[in-house]
C-alpha cells in the first residue's frame, strides 16, 4: 500500500510524556518529511531529511525531534514541549534525483494527549 | 520563503456540475504545482501536477492550468461525481528546493 508505512494507527499520550511515531519506506528514497495536519491549516512541515545522518527542520519544529539513522527510516518524537500535540501526523519520501519526483504519503498517525 | 494561499475552503457543488479550486503562490521561482487528493481518514494522493514550463494539463476529468504572470494556478474538475468528494491540496516547490509548501486545502462536497 504505498510503499510508506507508519506506526501506530492511534496514539494515545498523557500530558508530560514523550511518544515516538515510526515511518518506514521501501522505495528507497532520500527524501523523508514530517507533517502536522490539523483541521483547516493544511501540511504544515515538521522536519525533512535529505540523507542518512541529516535532517532540517522545517516550518513548525519546535518540541519535535528526529533522527534518520538508516535510509529506510525516520521516527519522529513528540517532546512533552510540545504545547498542543494533537493532530493527525504523515510522513512522506520522494526520491531525490529529479525535481518533479512524486511525494508519496504515509497512512498517518492520530496523535491524542489525553 | 514560498507562501500558498488556496480558495475556497469548502465548496459545494451537484453532481455532474464543474468545480474550480484555485490557488496563489508567492515565489516566481517555484517550478512545480502538484494536486493532492485526500479523502476522509486516509493519506493524501497526487491526482495532477503542473510544471512551470507547462501552461495547461487535462487526465480525464481534471485539468490544472497555471498562469505564472500572475503566479496562480487552478484545478478543474468536470462532470463531477460523488467520489470527488474529498479535501484537496494544491503544493509548490521553488526550483531547487526539496520541500513542498501546501496550501490550507479544499472540503470538496458533491451533492446527488
Amino acid at each position: 500500500d504505498g510503499g510508506i508505512t507508519q506506526s501506530p494507527k492511534y496514539l494515545f499520550r498523557k500530558e508530560g510524556q514523550n511518544v515516538t511515531l515510526s515511518c518506514e519506506q521501501n522505495l528507497n528514497h532520500d527524501a523523508m518529511y514530517w507533517y502536522r495536519q490539523d483541521p483547516g491549516q493544511g501540511l504544515r512541515l515538521i522536519y525533512y531529511s535529505q540523507i542518512v545522518n541529516d535532517f532540517q527542520k522545517g516550518d513548525i519544529a519546535e518540541g519535535y525531534s528526529v533522527s534518520r539513522e538508516k535510509k529506510e527510516s525516520f521516527p519522529l518524537t513528540v517532546t512533552s514541549a510540545q504545547k498542543n500535540p494533537t493532530a493527525f501526523y504523515l510522513c512522506a519520501s520522494r526520491a531525490w534525483r529529479g525535481a518533479y519526483n512524486e511525494q508519496f504519503f504515509g497512512p498517518g498517525t492520530r496523535l491524542t494527549v489525553l | 520563503g514560498e507562501n500558498v494561499e488556496q480558495h475556497p475552503s469548502t465548496l459545494s457543488v451537484q453532481e455532474g456540475d464543474s468545480a474550480v479550486i484555485k490557488c496563489t503562490y508567492s515565489d516566481s521561482a517555484s517550478n512545480y504545482f502538484p494536486w493532492y487528493k485526500q479523502e476522509l481518514g486516509k493519506r493524501p494522493q497526487l491526482i495532477i501536477d503542473i510544471r512551470s514550463n507547462v501552461g495547461e494539463k487535462k487526465d480525464q476529468r481534471i485539468a490544472v492550468t497555471l498562469n505564472k504572470t500572475a503566479k496562480h494556478f487552478s484545478l478543474h474538475i468536470t462532470e463531477t461525481q460523488p467520489e470527488d468528494s474529498a479535501v484537496y491540496f494544491c503544493a509548490a516547490r521553488i526550483q531547487g528546493a526539496q520541500k513542498l509548501v501546501f496550501g490550507q486545502g479544499t472540503r470538496l462536497t458533491i451533492n446527488p
